[in-house]
């Protein structure tokens, strides 16, 4: 079946660690996303990449870098994970910019 | 403030009644309207996507722009209890500075009562 995949599902990690959050899209989609979810603030926008080779930042970069190698894979990571980047993390694609976003099922990710 | 707002309920309604859900939005230069789904646990699943003003009607949902009100809304007919979710809004605008960036309100949660 045709979509996102995230990996991993969930995850505890020590402050301090580095982590990196795996997105594939098998769709060939141009655009990828990253979005963190909290209670209350809803989804924000991480990192964006409109293709491949190219990256942007979003409402919410500090702390997360990304890289876009290839069409299909989108890995986000945190170079020394803190406590308040808690949070579900959603990837998502789209077909081309303003067109609608396709959703992974999201990586639960606790910093202790 | 947000620029776009939505109420986080909980929604409570019995089977078969009909859901109304909105948001309201600031920017005047939001084109392109969204609904997305979610079930716990689950990532956003676009419902409907409609582009400027007007109605769009897909099985039992129907969305509607009122550009003029900045106001957006989606309706579920004959409500299952399969329809108990979060309902995120979400919206963009043309343009390059705004590129494919979707503003998302907070969520609904609805809970459809058997």
């Amino acid at each position: 079946i045709a979509g996102i995949t995230q990996a991993p599902t969930s995850q505890i990690l020590a402050a301090g660690r580095r982590m990196t959050l795996r997105c594939t899209q098998d769709m060939r989609h141009n655009a990828m996303y990253w979005y963190r979810q909290d209670l209350g603030l809803g989804l924000r926008l991480i990192h964006y990449s409109n293709t491949a080779g190219t990256t942007g930042k979003g409402e919410v970069p500090d702390g997360y870098s990304v890289s876009r190698a290839n069409t299909d894979d989108f890995p986000l990571t945190l170079a020394s994970a803190v406590p308040s980047q808690t949070s579900v993390y959603f990837c998502a694609s789209s077909e081309q910019y303003n067109q609608p976003q396709h959703f992974g099922d999201g990586t639960r990710l606790s910093i202790l | 403030q947000k620029e776009v707002e939505q109420d986080p309920g909980p929604l409570s309604v019995p089977e078969g009644a009909i859901v109304s859900l909105n948001c309201t939005y600031s920017n005047s230069a939001f084109q392109y309207f969204m609904w997305y789904r979610q079930y716990s646990r689950k990532g956003p699943e676009l419902l409907m996507y409609t582009y400027s003003s007007g109605n769009k009607e897909d099985g039992r949902f129907t969305a509607q722009v009122d550009k003029s009100s900045k106001y957006i809304s989606l309706f579920i007919r004959d409500s299952q209890p399969s329809d108990s979710a979060t309902y995120l809004c979400a919206m963009s605008a043309r343009g390059t500075d705004s590129w494919g960036k979707l503003q998302f309100g907070a969520g609904t949660q609805v809970v459809v009562t058997p």
